[in-house]
């Protein structure tokens, strides 16, 4: 079991350029999500998913699409990026069903500059 | 607006000592809680989970759980250097799909 692997580990892109950061768990875990760490600032959701064909925003979408077409990956999509968006990205899942199944699991990051 | 205030730090405690990490969340309707601890540079790594009130223990780690007060709190016991790391409180309320996270708090245990 990988768990939950993102790729890139680091990206540095132009203002304005646009890319996409992959998400796969092989956990079977129907809710997927992204969030962004910026220093000091804690986890702000972005983006989540509970199930394949099914996304909302959170708390911070502004910049940001998804699409969830398979159980396993989730990919964010950034475009024209902005220096607002330099941060830390991570992609988390979790299990549905019972209280006991809320816990989610993080994957490595992807850290993010843009200049 | 959902939030869980955590004292940022740092919080430095000799080796051997217990850390006392707290967290106050404000939605009286939040039914999970969770520690996640996080190395510098790495990805957030859930710790404990605590549903009910009172103590939950897990080897060196105990949660604490205080609905009425609003209040959760994690107690490292015979702390160790490779305890110090950021540790983040998240809360989920009831029915709910995402979690809240704290700011965190950043441990140094001294050798």
């Amino acid at each position: 079991n990988a768990g939950v692997t993102q790729t890139p580990k680091f990206r540095i892109l132009k203002i304005g350029q646009s890319m996409t950061l992959q998400c796969t768990q092989d956990m079977n875990h129907n809710y997927m999500y992204w969030y962004r760490q910026d220093p000091g600032m804690g986890l702000k959701l972005i983006y989540y998913s509970v199930g394949a064909g099914i996304t909302d925003k959170g708390e911070v979408p502004n910049g940001y699409n998804v699409s969830r077409s398979t159980t396993e990956d989730f990919p964010l999509r950034l475009e024209l990026a902005a220096p607002s968006q330099t941060s830390v990205y991570f992609c988390a899942s979790r299990a549905r069903g019972g209280q006991l199944s809320d816990e989610q699991y993080f994957g490595p990051g992807t850290r993010l500059t843009v200049t | 607006q959902k939030e869980v205030e955590q004292n940022s730090g740092p919080l430095s405690v000799p080796e051997g000592a217990i850390a006392s990490l707290n967290c106050t969340y404000s939605d009286r309707g939040s039914q999970s809680f969770f520690w996640y601890r996080q190395y510098s540079g790495k990805s957030p790594e859930l710790i404990m989970s605590i549903y009910s009130n009172g103590d939950k223990e897990d080897g060196r780690f105990t949660a604490q759980l205080n609905k009425a007060s609003q209040y959760v709190s994690l107690l490292i016991r015979d702390s160790q250097p490779s305890d110090s790391a950021t540790y983040l409180c998240a809360v989920s309320g009831a029915g709910s799909y995402q979690l809240t996270f704290g700011k965190g708090t950043k441990l140094s245990v001294i050798p």
